[in-house]
């Protein structure tokens, strides 16, 4: 079965520094995979996705995110964060149909 | 990116109370999603809809949740006698194709608290 896993429920980091959320998934056809982000009350926002072709995917905001098929992974980093990225992040997968299966998230914290 | 709204934002009920939430996309769409978020858990899938009926549904599904498009443009989750662990948040998703893959744009959600 389809799955996400986000090993770190918060993650802390000074602004300006730079970020890497951790998620592996579990798929066995070609995974299409996406970074969705959430601001508190606001809705789930799309950062980036990855269908196929290069493996490095540049989104909105300055993230980017890798896909790296030998480590089931697709890593979200942001080279400088900004106290306005301070929000949830889930990593998901589109299964075999068209619903998508979503990690548990990762609470990014911003210290000023 | 298509806009979709959600309403109420926030709810209150009583178990047992039937529940109506609401997603209404600002442009034409043809697929429609719910999902859920019971609070520290993951986003869950719930159903699609698509031309007027349920393509997908999952084990959360059950018999007290239905959905339709009254009008033509709303979406409606219904949960007929709400149960205490129907307390998530609950996010209508819309797509232009249903395909593997395709991006869908998620709305604000709406927060169900049942007592």
């Amino acid at each position: 079965a389809q799955s996400v896993t986000q090993p770190d429920i918060h993650i802390t980091v000074s602004e300006g520094a730079s970020l890497e959320l951790r998620c592996n998934y579990s798929y066995g056809a070609t995974p299409y995979l996406f970074w969705y982000v959430q601001s508190p009350g606001q809705g789930l926002q799309l950062l980036l996705k990855y269908f196929s072709g290069d493996t490095l995917v540049q989104g909105i905001k300055g993230f980017e995110a890798e896909f790296k098929r030998s480590q089931s992974s697709f890593n979200l980093r942001k080279p400088s964060v900004h106290w306005s990225d301070a929000a949830e992040y889930f990593c998901a997968v589109s299964s075999r149909d068209d619903k998508i299966i979503f990690g548990k998230g990762t609470r990014l914290h911003i210290l000023p | 990116e298509p806009e979709v709204t959600q309403t109420p934002s926030h709810q209150v009920t009583q178990m047992g109370q039937e529940v109506i939430l609401r997603c209404v996309p600002i442009s034409n769409h043809l697929y429609f999603y719910w999902y859920r978020q019971i609070l520290g858990q993951k986003v869950e899938f719930l159903v699609s809809f698509y031309n007027n009926e349920i393509s997908e549904k999952s084990e959360i599904f059950d018999d007290q949740f239905s959905v339709e498009r009254p009008d033509g443009s709303n979406f409606t989750l219904k949960i007929r006698s709400t149960k205490l662990e129907d307390s998530a948040m609950y996010f209508c998703a819309i797509g232009t194709s249903g395909v593997i893959g395709e991006t869908q744009y998620f709305g604000p959600g709406t927060r169900l608290l049942v007592l």
